[in-house]
């Protein structure tokens, strides 16, 4: 199946700080990769489409200051956490869209914010 | 709205044992439905997958069987050894690109 990577896997950092974690297609081009949150025990969340070109679509409630999105190529999209506070601390997700629609995600990076 | 529900959030199966996990959702213009398996730490991983036009789908020891009449979709899993035990998520995809997520199921397997 397609790969998808993340790097970091995870990271702390401090609060105030920006973070960028960066999600590649490592044998397939994604002209859309998208972005989830996931609390413990709970479900992934989507945050925002990334659209390799253009600019990302937002889901409600989400922060595009605050959260990033940068698409530049057809293998990666990075996304970068702004003025991070303890409360974005989570594990944060990202897929990748195949041509034929299947969506493969990456192993996820876990932030926390001290 | 869209919405994906799961009957159960916890299922412990004996090994060996078939198991089923269910999904409900509520979308009636939903036309692709996947399977993702979760373990502790990590990215979802691609179970299988089926399209609208289908009914039912085998993969090497899992099934996807999709009732569009009551909107319910399930995946079996045969002879569950340990390693299958993980959380199940079923997924739909919408007319815009996008997947939703059910609230999961956690299968535990015990020897």
């Amino acid at each position: 199946g397609a790969v998808v990577s993340q790097h970091p896997s995870w990271v702390i950092c401090k609060s105030g700080t920006s973070v960028k974690i960066e999600c590649r297609s490592l044998d397939f081009q994604a002209t859309t990769m998208f972005w989830y949150r996931q609390f413990p025990k709970q479900s992934l969340m989507l945050m925002a489409t990334s659209n390799e070109g253009s600019k990302a679509t937002y889901e409600q409630g989400v922060e595009k200051d605050k959260f990033l999105i940068n698409h530049a190529s057809l293998t990666l999209s990075t996304l970068t956490v702004t003025s991070a506070h303890p409360e974005d601390s989570s594990f944060y997700i990202c897929s990748a869209r195949t041509a034929t629609a299947e969506q493969y995600f990456g192993p996820g990076t876990r932030l926390t914010v001290t | 709205g869209e919405s994906v529900g799961l009957h159960l959030p916890t299922l412990s199966v004996q090994e060996g044992d078939n198991s089923i996990i269910n999904c409900a959702y509520s979308n009636s213009a939903s036309d692709y439905f996947i399977w993702y398996k979760q373990e502790s730490g990590k990215g979802p991983q691609f179970i299988i997958d089926i399209r609208s036009n289908m009914d039912k789908r085998q993969g090497q020891r899992v099934t996807v069987l999709l009732n569009k009449t009551v909107k319910h979709l399930s995946l079996q899993i045969a002879a569950t050894q340990p390693g299958d035990s993980a959380v199940y998520f079923c997924a739909m995809n919408t007319g815009f690109q996008k997947l939703v997520f059910g609230t999961g199921t956690r299968l535990l397997v015990s020897p």
